[in-house]
């Protein structure tokens, strides 16, 4: 049974360049949560999407940040014009219901912008 | 709001034991414990989902005092697999937020 799939594991972008970040969830897992961790600090929250649906989305910048869950496919984080600050590694995770249980974490892409 | 956890930092020798809190300003319903180890995914360790629980993995066990809204983790007799970085969780309406984290170093 695969856990959550995360990739690209690294990227890098030179500022102004888009990224995307794909994520698969565990099978069956139809919940799924971005969050970002910059160097020696904690998870922040990003959004949470279930299929086709952006649940919660109140820990993403307004701009240039965006994320979907489509019905067949990965979920993908897509970052805009990335700039310096972007840099950080982005975690997905998934769970099988809302409102209990664990969530199971990918590896993390590692973004670094140049 | 995310959840306020102390200390920031733990530093041990085996065999030692550590005590890491979790506090929330919010009701809480439930309670997760995750370690992270340096340049890996959080792993998962335990979930509370009721007031006044106790929970055990191996050494590690953790309460959750529902009306003080806080949940202690505690570390018995720590080895050096301990190491790493210590999440708590929250959850409210699907959405899970985590404290800053307490890093644990334990030296032989």
């Amino acid at each position: 049974n695969a856990g959550v799939m995360q990739n690209p594991r690294h990227l890098v972008r030179r500022r102004g360049q888009e990224a995307r970040l794909r994520c698969s969830p565990m099978k069956g897992h139809s919940h799924v949560y971005w969050y970002r961790q910059l160097p020696e600090e904690g998870l922040k929250f990003m959004v949470y999407l279930q299929k086709e649906n952006i649940i919660d989305e109140s820990g993403m910048p307004k701009e240039r940040f965006s994320a979907e869950f489509p019905k067949e496919g990965p979920s993908i984080l897509r970052i805009q014009q990335v700039v310096r600050g972007d840099s950080a590694a982005y975690f997905c995770a998934s769970s099988p219901g809302s409102d209990t249980g664990e969530l199971f974490f990918g590896e993390g892409s590692r973004l670094t912008v140049l | 709001q995310q959840p306020v956890q102390s200390p920031q930092a733990v530093i041990l020798r085996e065999g030692e034991d550590a005590v890491i809190n979790c506090s929330s300003s919010k009701a809480l319903y439930s309670v997760h414990w995750y370690r992270q180890k340096h340049g890996e995914a959080p792993v998962f360790l335990m979930i509370l989902l009721k007031g006044g629980e106790q929970k055990g993995h191996e050494k590690i066990s953790a309460s959750f005092n529902e009306k003080k809204q806080q949940s202690s983790l505690y570390l018995t007799a720590s080895q050096l697999s301990y190491s790493g970085t210590y999440f708590c969780g929250t959850r409210n309406a699907g959405k899970s937020t985590f404290g800053d984290g307490t890093t644990l170093t334990v030296k032989p």
